[in-house]
Formats: structure tokens, C-alpha cells, sequence
């Protein structure tokens, strides 16, 4: 089965450090764009950041750019977002999600972690 | 970076049709057929109903349709079903390796 499961998220208090991982299983992870995408409670999807295949690009919104870094193990079927100096407005839901349609659409997404900063 | 606009909400009644906008600008919406549309329900993960524009992923039934004009892109769903009610969110490449997703639109069936 074709699948993404996020793990990572947790409490947190604003200025600190969280890296979250979407592990990937039933296709061939290496082969496809990944990003990150949030849902803060109550509010609608915001695009976060994204990786090429072959980890040769990154991108970022504007609102992480700096703070957020996302990186990938291929040999591990594993996605990464390391975030630092947190803010209660990074609170939220995180999911991945695959490249898996052309122009950029995802076709499988994963269940999402739940991030939240608070002291 | 600013979210593409689309109606905070949207309804109809089952076996009509309601087509929800999602407006953007020349650099992002108007400017790259790259326009998708995801269904969510809360608590589950988006599930996409349309890419690039129009074209219908397998699976996802005919009755959604996708169009866009200038820089206002247009999900349609006909014949409404009551598993349709939903959040729904249009998505587009903005130039640069930056995306943005507009702001959601809830869909009731009443």
C-alpha cells in the first residue's frame, strides 16, 4: 500500500526545536518532489516547503523561510522538517505529501502531526 | 505570498450543481495551468479532485470539473451528493518554486 506516516509533533515552547518525518513506504520515495504542508486549528491548508528527488533544491514560504529546513534520506524513505525557532503561530497540523501528478498536484498525502507551540 | 481567494463557503442542494472561484493574479493562477483542487474532510488527508486546471485524477467521479479563466480558476461539482459536503481548497505554482493554496471553501449540502 502506497503510504506516508508523519511522527514528530509534540509540545513545544516558543523559541525551541522540533523535527518532524514523514516516512514513506509502497513506491519508490526517491523518485518523486515531496513538500510540507500545515493546517493551523480552525484556519485553512498553507504550503510550507518543498524538496526535488534528488535533494538538489529546497523551497520555502516566506513565513518559515530561515527558520524551517527540509531535507530527505532516499536510501531511507524518509522526509524531513527541522523547525527552529518556533512561533505560537507555527502551531498546527503538518502533513507531506507526493509529487505524484503533473503540474505539481499531490496525489497521496499522509495523516498529519500535530505541532504545538506554547510555554 | 498571499493566499488565493476563494468564498469562505458555498452550498446547494443534492443533484444541484455549485461552483466555487478561486481567484488569484498574472503571477500565479493566471500565469501557469498549474491549478489543482483537494477535498478535505476534517481529520482526514486531502484527496485531490483536479489537476492541472481540468483534468480528473482516477477515481474521482465526473461530476467535479475544473476551468479557469484569466486569473480565476473554478471548481465545479454537479449533481451534489451529501458525502461531497467538505472543505475545499484550490492550489497553484507561483513562480519561483513557491506555492500557495487559497483559503478553503466550505461546501454544504443542505
Amino acid at each position: 500500500e502506497v503510504q506516508l506516516v508523519e511522527s514528530g509533533g509534540g509540545l513545544v515552547q516558543p523559541g525551541g526545536s522540533l523535527r518532524l518525518s514523514c516516512t514513506a513506504s509502497g513506491f519508490t520515495f526517491s523518485s518523486y518532489w515531496m513538500h510540507w504542508v500545515r493546517q493551523a486549528p480552525g484556519k485553512g491548508l498553507v504550503w510550507v516547503s518543498r524538496i526535488k528527488s534528488d535533494v538538489t533544491s529546497a523551497s520555502y514560504a516566506d513565513s518559515v523561510k530561515g527558520r524551517f529546513t527540509i531535507s530527505r534520506d532516499n536510501a531511507n524513505d524518509t522526509l524531513y522538517l527541522q523547525m527552529n525557532s518556533l512561533r505560537a503561530e507555527d502551531t498546527a497540523v503538518y502533513y507531506c505529501a507526493r509529487v505524484g501528478l503533473t503540474g505539481g498536484a499531490f496525489d497521496i498525502w499522509g495523516q498529519g502531526t500535530m505541532v504545538t507551540v506554547s510555554s | 505570498q498571499s493566499a488565493l481567494t476563494q468564498p469562505p463557503s458555498a452550498s446547494g442542494s443534492p443533484g444541484q450543481s455549485v461552483t466555487i472561484s478561486c481567484t488569484g493574479t498574472s503571477s500565479d493562477v493566471g500565469g501557469y495551468n498549474y491549478v489543482s483542487w483537494y477535498q478535505h474532510h476534517p481529520g482526514k488527508a486531502p484527496k485531490v479532485m483536479i489537476y492541472e486546471v481540468s483534468k480528473r485524477p482516477s477515481g474521482v467521479p465526473d461530476r467535479f470539473s475544473g476551468s479557469k479563466s484569466g486569473n480565476t480558476a473554478s471548481l465545479t461539482v454537479s449533481g451534489l451528493q451529501a458525502e461531497d459536503e467538505a472543505d475545499y481548497y484550490c492550489y497553484s505554482y507561483a513562480g519561483s518554486n513557491i506555492w500557495v493554496f487559497g483559503g478553503g471553501t466550505k461546501l454544504t449540502v443542505l
